[in-house]
């Protein structure tokens, strides 16, 4: 099946600091996802980001289907962009019809 | 526009014991999922469901879970006996068609301690 990698596994930033969080996979793909899991388990959506690039105020996410990559950025980082973030793949039909979790990225914001 | 709906948010039961959860998606999705969270990992797919079928349960452990939805809609999953290590959270997900050519969209979670 579809492997999902994340990378770095954890991250500890100040406030105000910029980061770059990245998700590969193995093979095509129809479906990229990016996921915030705040402290209390909730999975908030970030991003359906298949290919192409995506912005949404300080986050932005570029997927490279072709190499199989996607980037999340996070600019003038805030205490509660604290969490795990996630990357999600899922291909349309057979047994890959699901999404595929990586490990996520741990990240930490400091005051 | 309401979200993914999951109950109880917590549940703490002794081992042995009998438990549910209850999902109710957001309205028009036909695909439902149930995910399972161990501390630490990413979530893993327990069964997905297009309508009221059962499409995908190859990772559900048939031996004590079940699962169903009535009328391609609302969903229980049950878990009985529960065991010690089946701990964890339980994510119910939905999208309005295959997750392979539509977004999904996750519930608060269930966050299940047998003791």
């Amino acid at each position: 099946g579809i492997q999902v990698e994340q990378s770095p596994p954890d991250l500890i930033l100040q406030e105000g600091a910029n980061s770059t969080l990245r998700c590969n996979f193995s093979d095509s793909v129809n479906n990229l996802q990016w996921f915030h899991q705040n402290p209390w388990g909730q999975l908030i959506n970030l991003f359906y980001i298949p290919s192409g690039t995506k912005q949404n105020g300080r986050l932005s996410a570029t997927t490279v289907a072709t190499e199989r990559y996607s980037l999340l950025y996070i600019s003038s980082s805030q205490t509660t962009d604290s969490g795990v973030y996630f990357c999600a793949v899922a291909s349309y039909g057979g047994a890959t019809n699901k999404l595929i979790f990586g490990t996520g990225t741990l990240l930490a914001v400091q005051p | 526009e309401a979200g993914v709906v999951q109950s109880p948010r917590y549940k703490i039961i002794e081992k042995k014991q009998p438990v549910a959860f209850w999902c109710n998606p957001i309205s028009g999705h036909n695909t439902l999922y149930w995910y399972l969270q161990n501390l630490g990992q990413g979530p893993e797919l327990l069964i997905r469901y297009e309508n009221e079928e059962a499409v995908d349960d190859s990772q559900l452990p048939k031996d004590r879970f079940s699962a169903e939805r009535l009328k391609g809609v609302d969903s229980t999953l049950k878990i009985q006996p529960a065991e010690l290590g089946d701990s964890a959270v339980y994510l119910c997900a939905s999208s309005p068609a295959a997750v392979g050519r539509t977004e999904a969209f996750f519930g608060q979670g269930t966050r299940l301690t047998v003791v």
